[in-house]
């Protein structure tokens, strides 16, 4: 069974930094693409961030510059070092896996950036 | 950026009932890189379609999703008590950027 499972999130002062990680089980991997999903509260999922299986990287335009994400396949585990935090920034942060066309979802580290 | 636009913002049925919904790309999607969720409060979301077309393990088959190019639905054919959520459709086939629409609701008349 797949199971993502993300850590990492609290309440934070605007320019402050979080690091968040993603302890992953249940398939290969270093295999995979993987991504991070943010969504505020109330609104719809917000595409963050990608790493390929060979550590190509994409950010979101909102994000580039301030948010790095990292994998480390020895740990089975992904990262997201997020520095420069806005109160924009403020959601529910989703680990997911992208495998063929199947994606699947953690359950979610809240990140709340607030003075 | 793909920019997905759904319709409508609310569905209000009873159960039983035949729901549709629509998402709209800006510009042509792949097939096979084309999802639909469903999220409830608290929650996930949950894979529901891949592919445009194909159910995710698991997923009933009340629901259905059909569509190309820019057009795709997801039907749900009797609705049940537990598919009163909120559902988006997502492409990811010209990514980067991934992107999601800004969902519907079908909440009980």
């Amino acid at each position: 069974e797949v199971q993502l499972v993300e850590s990492g999130g609290g309440l934070v002062q605007p320019g402050g930094s979080l690091r968040l990680s993603c302890a992953a089980s249940g398939f290969p991997f270093s295999r995979d693409w993987l991504h991070w999903v943010r969504q505020a509260p109330g609104k719809g999922p917000v595409w963050v961030s990608r790493i390929t299986h060979d550590h190509r990287i994409h950010y979101a335009d909102s994000v580039k510059g301030r948010f790095t994400v990292s994998r480390d396949n020895a740990k089975n585990t992904l990262y997201l070092q997020m520095n420069s935090l806005r109160a924009e920034d403020t959601a529910v942060y989703y680990c997911t896996r992208e495998y063929y066309e199947i994606w699947d979802w953690g359950q979610g580290t809240l990140v709340t950036v607030s003075s | 950026e793909i920019v997905l636009t759904q319709s409508p913002g609310t569905l209000s049925l009873s159960p039983g009932e035949r729901a549709i919904l629509s998402c709209r790309a800006s510009q042509s999607v792949s097939s096979n890189y084309f999802a639909w969720y469903q999220q409830k409060p608290g929650q996930a979301p949950r894979l529901l379609i891949y592919g445009a077309s194909s159910r995710a393990t698991g997923i009933p088959d009340r629901f259905s999703g059909s569509g190309s190019g820019t057009d795709f639905t997801l039907s749900i054919s009797r609705l049940e008590p537990e598919d009163f959520a909120v559902y988006y459709c997502q492409q990811y086939g010209s990514s980067p950027p991934v992107t999601f629409g800004g969902g519907t609701k079908v909440e009980i008349k």
